[in-house]
Order: C-alpha cells, then structure tokens, then sequence
C-alpha cells in the first residue's frame, strides 16, 4: 500500500519562505507531484518530480529524494492568496495510473 | 489548457433519493476517470476509477452499489449515488487522466443529504 505523511498546519508571514515536506512509504511509483486546493475549489497542480533533485518552477521548488523517501516544497515570497492546502502525491506503478494523495497541508499565510 | 466540467457544483437532496454528478472533459478525450470523495479538512480519497466502456474499478470499502460510475463515453463520465443518506454528505471531485495534459480535475460537487 501506500501512505503519504504531511503537517496538517503550517503558519508564515508574508514575503517568508515555507517548505512543507512529505515522507511517504510506497512500493513503487513514477513520482511525487504537488497540488494547490483552496476552499471549496478543485486541486490544481503546482510541480512534479520524476527523479531525485530540485524542480523549480517560479515561486515554487519541489524537491525528491527516493532513498530517503521523502520529498519537499518549497514556496518562496509568500502572498496572502498562497494560503490554501498543499497535497503531495504519486501515482504508484502497475495501479492503472490512479494518484495517492497525501494528507494535506493547511498554509495559512499572515500579513 | 485542459479542462473539466463537472455539475452540479452544489446539491441538496433528500435522504433515500439519488443524485448523479457529471464530469465532462472539454476539448480532450479522458480515456480514464478517477472519482475521489473528500471531508473537510481532509485528503481527497480515491473511490474508483473508471475507463470508457469498461465496468470501474471500486478501492476497497467503497460499495459499487451506492456508489454508480458509468463512463459511456471518452468525454463523459457519471457518479451516481444512490438512496443517499446524510453520511454521504461530502465533496466529490472527479479527474481525468489523458498522456499528453496528465491529470485535470473537475471543480467539485459539494453534496449535502438531508
């Protein structure tokens, strides 16, 4: 099976940098991706990484590490409209290209 | 880029009756369709996965029965739950998954069952 651990909370300033990170305990999978929810709306996606290292991608930095099991993001020069819930997620090998989501992470960012 | 409409985005219904959720992929064919339930403050689980033309695929502890996808079409897939009851009050949201726009998904359907 898999699971996908996250902070449930994570509270910054404006202008601050955040990194919200995931550990996960899977089989197998093609790789990690990260996905922006606010209230009430659909996830949208922010980054994905195939391999281990940094993807960057504007204000946002997503980060892999396979033999730690353990992945990041990382979001630079926080605005107010960044406070939403952050998912990590893999879509697991020979599963029909279904994603797993991780538990989610509330950023609530203050001015 | 990719889009996918799902409605009705909000629904109120009685407990026994049955209210079915559409998802739509505009401009793109979604060979496959997930549908995920999520409570509030919560991850977004996976209920079932369905391909064109084919019976889906249920995650364990979901029940086929109340729980009635049909994806008829490469654009058009259905959830219906059936003799809903107040548990089954949630947000539903469906995605589709094609090779060249990954995963897209739909803006969400929050039931209430009264």
């Amino acid at each position: 099976g898999q699971s996908l651990e996250q902070p449930s909370e994570v509270t910054a300033v404006e202008g601050a940098i955040v990194q919200i990170n995931c550990t996960y305990q899977t089989s197998g999978f093609y790789g990690l991706s990260w996905y922006q929810q606010h209230d009430g709306g659909a996830p949208t996606f922010l980054s994905y990484n195939a391999l281990d290292g940094l993807e960057e991608t504007g204000r946002f930095s997503s980060f892999l590490s396979r033999s730690d099991s353990y992945g990041y993001l990382l979001l630079q020069e926080l605005q107010m409209k960044d406070s939403a819930s952050y998912f990590c997620a893999v879509r697991p090998r020979d599963q029909g290209g279904k994603l797993i989501f991780g538990q989610g992470t509330e950023l609530s960012v203050k001015p | 880029g990719a889009v996918v409409s799902q409605h009705p985005s909000r629904v109120i219904c009685k407990s026994g009756t049955s209210v079915k959720i559409e998802c739509r992929s505009l401009d793109f064919q979604a060979t496959t369709m997930f549908w995920y339930r999520q409570f509030p403050k919560k991850s977004l689980m996976l209920m079932a996965t369905s391909n064109e033309g084919s019976k889906a695929t249920y995650e364990q502890g979901v029940e086929k029965d109340k729980f009635l996808i049909n994806h008829a079409s490469l654009t058009l897939s259905t959830l219906t739950v059936t003799s809903a009851h107040p548990e089954d009050s949630s947000f539903y949201i469906c995605s589709a998954a094609s090779g060249h726009y990954g995963y897209t998904f739909g803006s969400g359907t929050r039931l209430t069952v009264v």
